[in-house]
């Protein structure tokens, strides 16, 4: 069975303090690993994905296959970046994504 | 850009009411999805639906079905509403990429069973 756990429910940090959202796997086959985020009133939107190996507002990613992992992590945090993070995780053999139960970041001023 | 829609923003019913929540996106997408988002839970998996009359049961489908007539619109249905029903139900449309889709969605429906 496919389970994704983000062991923090509420992470707050100072702003420009590091920030890393932690996020772990269980899957047996190739996996496919996501970042949502949902800003206050916004609809839960995409914000990186491990097989695009890309930065996105200064947030990256890195797929850890041996300690099955996929930490967010930012160098500076930014008020803007409060947020509820949520982890996902794809496989070919399901359809459908499976969600961890999310993360509420705090950037206090 | 996707627009997914979903009818209602707040709905307030009663214990043992047949409850109706819509979901129509704009884009063709084959996929569409029904979670529901508890503090705490994260979000689970109701139903999917991955082509017009399919279906397939998610998490936690107990209490639930769904309906797809057609592409653009998938309908979540309680038949029976209860306390325990009450949340934040998103629904959600991709397109299928073998597990890597980014998925698109609506605002969501907060949902109370008095």
């Amino acid at each position: 069975a496919q389970r994704v756990t983000q062991p923090e429910k509420l992470l707050s940090v100072f702003k420009g303090a590091p920030v890393e959202l932690k996020c772990n796997y269980s899957y047996s086959g190739s996996p496919e690993l996501f970042w949502y985020v949902q800003y206050s009133r916004q609809r839960l939107q995409l914000l990186l994905r491990h097989i695009s190996r890309e930065s996105i507002k200064g947030f990256t990613a890195d797929l850890n296959k041996g300690e099955t992992s996929f930490h967010l992590k930012k160098p500076f945090a930014q008020e803007e970046d409060s947020a509820m993070y949520y982890c996902a995780l794809g496989s070919t053999g399901r359809r459908a994504l499976t969600f961890g139960s999310g993360t509420r970041l705090q950037v206090q001023p | 850009d996707v627009k997914v829609t979903q009818s209602s923003r707040y709905l307030v019913k009663r214990t043992g009411e047949k409850v109706f929540l819509e979901c129509v996106q704009d884009m063709d997408h084959e996929n569409m999805f029904w979670y529901r988002q508890d503090p705490g839970l994260g979000l689970r998996l109701i139903y999917f639906s991955y082509d017009v009359k399919m279906k397939e049961k998610g998490d936690i489908p107990e209490g639930y079905s769904v309906s797809r007539e057609k592409k653009e619109r998938f309908s979540l249905i309680l038949e029976s509403a209860s306390t325990n029903q009450t949340s934040m139900y998103l629904c959600a449309s991709s397109v299928p990429t073998g597990g890597n889709e980014k998925l698109f969605f609506g605002s969501g429906t907060q949902l109370s069973v008095l």
